[in-house]
Order: structure tokens, then C-alpha cells, then sequence
């Protein structure tokens, strides 16, 4: 039951340029979308979110857009930095449902 | 900045054995959660816990589990009989109130070992 999917497990990109993260759902119900940072023997940060009714949420050097007929979202981050290697987990929620469905993950490393 | 703190950070249990993880959630939130992590795989939600009772519990969540709020400030996941499948890392969530998502704090996780 793959409700979110995070088709890239892994991505490389230089440092000071841009890092995009990809992710797309299945379930239209789905209202609420949030990107979370992991680092290893961490605990999911949470980084940003949007909800359905925007296209577009940008805080600092994160932007995430949602394309809600292509059911898919992206997280950019530019410029990007060596702090940013990490694993990103895409994850969604609906109204009135307290838990999220999270993605597989992808792992970005940013080379100096 | 507060915290959700995850306790022990590894614990190994042979088959059928209980197990009992800890957490203790941040002090003002009102809601708490379990979620747990396979070895590459994805983070699956378990449970909802909201007024000393589950709200919401997965598949997953099965008889052999059972959370609590012993003291209003720990909140517990115990696994009757552990199976090798158990093995993962097991994360503790808490939140101040309903409908602020964006407001998840999770724990260090607790690395599960069943063998």
C-alpha cells in the first residue's frame, strides 16, 4: 500500500546549487503534505508543509510546491548546503485523521 | 527547545520476550503517537493516543501491542511476545493539540533488536 512514494532513493548535488526532492500520492483525500529531515540516529525533523489549498509554501531556502492534479509535490532547496545531507521522507494527512503516511525516503548528499 | 526523549536508545530481546519502550512527550502536548521504521524501509504509523485512550491504531497495531500513560508524563509501547519481525527502529511523537500537523515533535527513536 504505497499511498506516498518517494521514486528516488538517493540524490547527489554540488553545494550552492539547487536540490530537488520529489514525491507523489495516490490518495486524494490527502490535504495536508509535509516534508520531514532525517539524520541518522535522529528523529524525523519537520522541515515545511502546505496544505491543499495553496500551491506553494517557501521558508528560508525551502520551497515546497504542490501539483494537486498531477497529485505530486517537490522540495527545493537552493542554495544548498553540506548541513542538507540528510534523508528527506515526504509525508500527507488528511482532515480529521491524526497520523501521517510517509514516503520511502530519499537520501540527499550535497558534495563540497 | 523541548523535546520528545526516547528511552533505552537500543534494546535487544529474544523471540516471545516482552518489551517496553519508553517516552516521555513534551510536557504541554496533548496528543501522542507510535510509529516504527523496518531497516530501509518506510516510516509506518502504529497508534494514536489522545485523552488515555487509542484514537487511531494501524494494522500493524495488533494484540500483541499495547500503549499507556501510566503517570501523565511517560507514554509507553509494550509488545507482549516479540517476533523477529519486530525488529525496527520505533519512533514516539507528541503534538499540542488537533488538526497542526506541522506540529509533530518525534523522538531520538529506540532501535529494537529482536533475535
Amino acid at each position: 500500500d504505497q499511498q506516498v512514494k518517494q521514486n528516488s532513493p538517493s540524490l547527489s548535488v554540488q553545494e550552492g546549487r539547487i536540490s530537488i526532492l520529489n514525491c507523489d500520492y495516490t490518495n486524494s483525500m490527502f490535504d495536508y503534505f509535509l516534508w520531514y529531515k532525517k539524520y541518522p540516529a535522529e528523529g524525523p525533523t519537520f522541515l515545511i508543509s502546505i496544505s491543499s489549498i495553496k500551491d506553494k509554501n517557501e521558508d528560508g531556502r525551502f520551497t515546497v510546491f504542490l501539483n494537486k492534479s498531477a497529485k505530486h509535490l517537490s522540495l527545493h532547496i537552493v542554495p544548498s548546503q553540506p548541513g542538507d545531507s540528510a534523508v528527506y521522507f515526504c509525508a500527507a494527512s488528511n482532515f480529521g485523521n491524526e497520523k501521517l503516511t510517509f514516503g520511502t525516503g530519499t537520501r540527499l548528499t550535497i558534495i563540497p | 527547545e523541548p523535546e520528545v526523549t526516547q528511552t533505552p536508545s537500543h534494546q535487544v530481546t529474544q523471540m516471545g520476550q516482552e518489551v517496553i519502550l519508553r517516552c516521555v512527550p513534551i510536557s504541554n502536548h496533548l496528543y501522542f503517537y507510535w510509529y516504527r521504521q523496518i531497516l530501509g524501509q518506510k516510516v509506518e504509523f502504529l497508534v494514536s493516543f489522545y485523552n488515555n485512550e487509542i484514537s487511531e491504531k494501524s494494522e500493524i497495531f495488533d494484540d500483541q501491542f499495547s500503549v499507556e500513560r501510566p503517570d501523565g508524563s511517560n507514554f509507553t509501547l509494550k509488545i507482549r511476545s516479540t517476533k523477529l519481525e519486530d525488529s525496527a527502529m520505533y519512533f514516539c511523537a507528541s503534538k499540542t493539540q488537533a488538526q497542526s500537523m506541522a506540529g509533530y515533535t518525534f523522538g531520538s527513536g529506540t532501535r529494537l533488536t529482536v533475535v
